[in-house]
């Protein structure tokens, strides 16, 4: 997973907005992936964006995918406590007729009131 | 539907003793993952498995590590002997024609050799 960097932690208020930054580095990733994990459980798939798009919106969500620079972001919109979680963001990568994910080591977001 | 299972949700056991996990995947799903989160290396791919025939075990740490599929609803994964350094969460994921439709990972196994 080290070829897909996230930074580490990220606090916010609560009500304000979060940005999740990652950064890839396989052009040939047909999709990239935003996954969100909570205390004791697995991975929960919030969204994803095929690498032909620039900006995917969900509710709160909102993904920005650059590219040129191989940089996806997740953006929260009025950030709740419970978002509190690890983000982890994933690509895929072409690899023996089928597609491997590759995962940061994830963003753990905090949020305070 | 229930989700992917895992079972146990935890495991504590000595060092050298045979631990086995287990995973049922969601019915239906064609891909079968097993992963491990460490601290130190984040979440790593250890094989996969489609249509129950392991396709990349290159993740595999080493030998001490064994994955079956012997159907579609069932796999294992077996560390024998076990050592304190795979300590871990390990985690199954299952998905329908592969990653690109993403996939759902069960709750996980907390595993602790000690």
């Amino acid at each position: 997973g080290e070829d897909v960097e996230q930074s580490l932690f990220l606090s916010v208020r609560e009500g304000d907005s979060s940005v999740i930054n990652c950064t890839y580095t396989d052009s040939s990733s047909t999709y990239l992936y935003w996954y969100k994990q909570e205390p004791g459980a697995g991975l929960q798939l919030l969204t994803y964006i095929f690498s032909n798009m620039d900006m995917k919106q969900d509710q709160r969500l909102t993904v920005l995918l650059n590219k040129k620079d191989k940089h996806l972001s997740l953006r929260i919109a009025d950030t709740q406590t419970g978002d509190s979680a690890i983000y982890f963001c994933a690509e895929s990568r072409p690899s023996g007729g089928s597609y491997i994910p590759t995962f940061g080591r994830g963003t753990s977001l905090i949020v305070h009131p | 539907d229930a989700g992917v299972i895992q079972s146990p949700r935890h495991e504590v056991t000595e060092m050298g003793q045979e631990v086995t996990l287990r995973c049922k995947p969601i019915s239906g799903h064609d891909y079968l993952f097993w992963y491990r989160q460490t601290m130190m290396r984040g979440l790593e791919l250890l094989i996969y498995f489609n249509n129950n025939v392991p396709i990349d075990d290159s993740g595999m740490p080493e030998d001490r590590f064994s994955a079956k599929m012997p159907n579609a609803s069932f796999s294992t994964l077996k560390i024998q002997p076990s050592e304190p350094r795979d300590s871990a969460v390990y985690f199954c994921a299952s998905s329908f024609k592969g990653f690109n439709y993403g996939y759902t990972f069960g709750s996980g196994t907390r595993l602790t050799v000690v």
